[in-house]
């Protein structure tokens, strides 16, 4: 998990609450990656920005917002839209891709979302 | 469109006997595979990928992974299991073309459980 922390670890979220969850990298990637995690549904894109000031929705955009106003941060906001947003979510981050290289993506030690 | 399929759900071995996670992909262009593994309520561990070159890819704790063209597989593979080897893995793969702008599509995880 090197390099890409996350906070909180652990997170309660009420009913119609706007709930914000932390992602710092000091890796110098330029992509950051936010992923929703289910059982048994394996991981699904929510967000992803390949520079700051700029992002891109993923396949599970509806009730998420982030923000990329720095390079080494990604924060993503849950907001009261998103119906069931009980989940594990997990942060990525990778040299940003050019040409026909590629690299690797590394993740954060992931936050666990609850709604109460 | 660019899917992995990871056919087992759950993988069953001893200790010590050779260990086999399938994966297969479609992907449009050159395949970039990459393998991960998962313990619980931790982030993703890098493996190993498949950028390109010899079919047989050699990564982290042993392990290793097979490249088939012809049958569209990336196997991930160790020639004697431990039990601390227990854990989720990930399939994944990401589309050559560049389009994707560095996207990663996963399979839905194999659970591997390896018995003392």
């Amino acid at each position: 998990d090197g390099g890409i922390t996350q906070s909180p670890k652990y997170l309660f979220r009420k009913e119609g609450q706007n709930v914000t969850l932390s992602c710092e990298q000091n890796l110098n990637h330029d992509a950051m990656y936010w992923y929703r995690q289910d059982p048994g549904q394996g991981l699904r894109l929510i967000y992803y920005s390949q520079i700051v000031n700029d992002f891109q929705k993923g396949d599970i955009a509806e009730g998420y917002s982030v923000s990329r106003e720095k390079k080494e941060s990604f924060p993503l906001t849950v907001t009261s839209a998103q119906k069931n947003p009980t989940a594990f979510y997990l942060c990525a981050s990778s040299i940003r891709y050019s040409g026909s290289s590629t690299d690797t993506q590394y993740f954060g030690p992931g936050t666990r979302l609850t709604v109460l | 469109a660019q899917s992995v399929a990871q056919p087992e759900d759950q993988v069953n071995v001893a200790e010590g006997n050779p260990l086999t996670v399938k994966c297969t992909y479609s992907v449009s262009g050159n395949p970039y595979l990459f393998w991960y593994v998962q313990y619980p309520n931790r982030g993703l561990q890098f493996l190993l990928k498949y950028i390109t070159g010899d079919n047989l890819v050699k990564g982290s704790y042993g392990f290793e992974a097979e490249f088939n063209k012809s049958q569209t597989s990336f196997h991930l593979k160790k020639p004697s299991a431990l039990v601390s080897d227990s854990a989720l893995y990930f399939c994944a793969v990401r589309d050559g073309r560049g389009s994707t702008l560095g996207r990663l599509y996963f399979g839905r995880g194999t659970q591997l459980t390896v018995w003392p």
